[in-house]
């Protein structure tokens, strides 16, 4: 079935390091791929998304990048600071209107 | 972060009794979906709707119905069935074949 496998599961960094961020789909109709972010105890928040037609997208020091071929697609932020630290979602869009999630990626980022 | 609300923020029931979660959107989005979220883990679809009465069984609808009876509106009945209830419900909604869905601030139930 559809399975959206995400590492690593926890990940610290130092301020100011890049942080990256991996997930694995297995769905070959899948065409949507969006990062949530989640602050401890908030709702999750849609930090950047990318479709199937493209390989890369930015916003600022976030940045996706998507590999079809092997079904795999990342994460990245760069220049971390500490407002950073939260857990990250990625997701993965087929063809039902629902998303599948992954397990999450605790992001810690030490002043 | 208006748009899609969810009451109350907590909840406390005892065990046996059903509840209902509440969850309302005004961004005339079509499609609506319940999340459970437990400690550690990811975000799990436990029904979706994507058109006023109509809805479908996401990956762990056992013990929970739910209700479409109004575009803006899709409540969540945990019943006295669900084996381990406790636990954070995220109520989402999303414009349908557009996929970006919105998140409700969520309601943490406690059933003891």
């Amino acid at each position: 079935g559809e399975n959206v496998e995400q590492h690593p599961s926890t990940l610290s960094v130092q301020e100011g390091d890049s942080a990256v961020i991996k997930c694995t789909y297995s769905d070959s109709a899948s065409n949507y791929f969006p990062w949530y972010k989640q602050e401890l105890g908030k709702r999750p928040q849609l930090i950047i998304d990318i479709r199937s037609n493209v390989g890369e997208k930015k916003d600022q020091r976030i940045a996706v990048t998507l590999n079809k071929t092997a079904k795999h697609f990342s994460l990245h932020i760069t220049e971390t600071q500490p407002e950073d630290s939260a857990v990250y979602f990625c997701a993965d869009g087929g063809a039902t209107n629902k998303l599948i999630f992954g397990t999450g990626t605790l992001l810690a980022v030490q002043p | 972060d208006g748009g899609i609300t969810q009451s109350p923020k907590y909840l406390f029931r005892k065990e046996g009794q059903n509840v209902t979660l509440s969850c309302e959107q005004n961004l005339n989005h079509d499609a609506m979906y319940w999340y459970r979220q437990d400690p550690g883990q990811g975000l799990r679809l436990i029904y979706y709707s994507q058109i006023v009465n109509d809805f479908q069984k996401g990956d762990i609808a056992e013990g929970y119905s739910v209700s479409r009876e109004k575009k803006e509106s899709f409540p969540l009945t945990v019943t006295s069935a669900q084996k381990n209830p406790t636990a954070f419900y995220l109520c989402a909604s999303s414009i349908v074949r557009n996929y970006e869905q919105y998140f409700g601030p969520g309601t943490r139930l406690t059933v003891t």
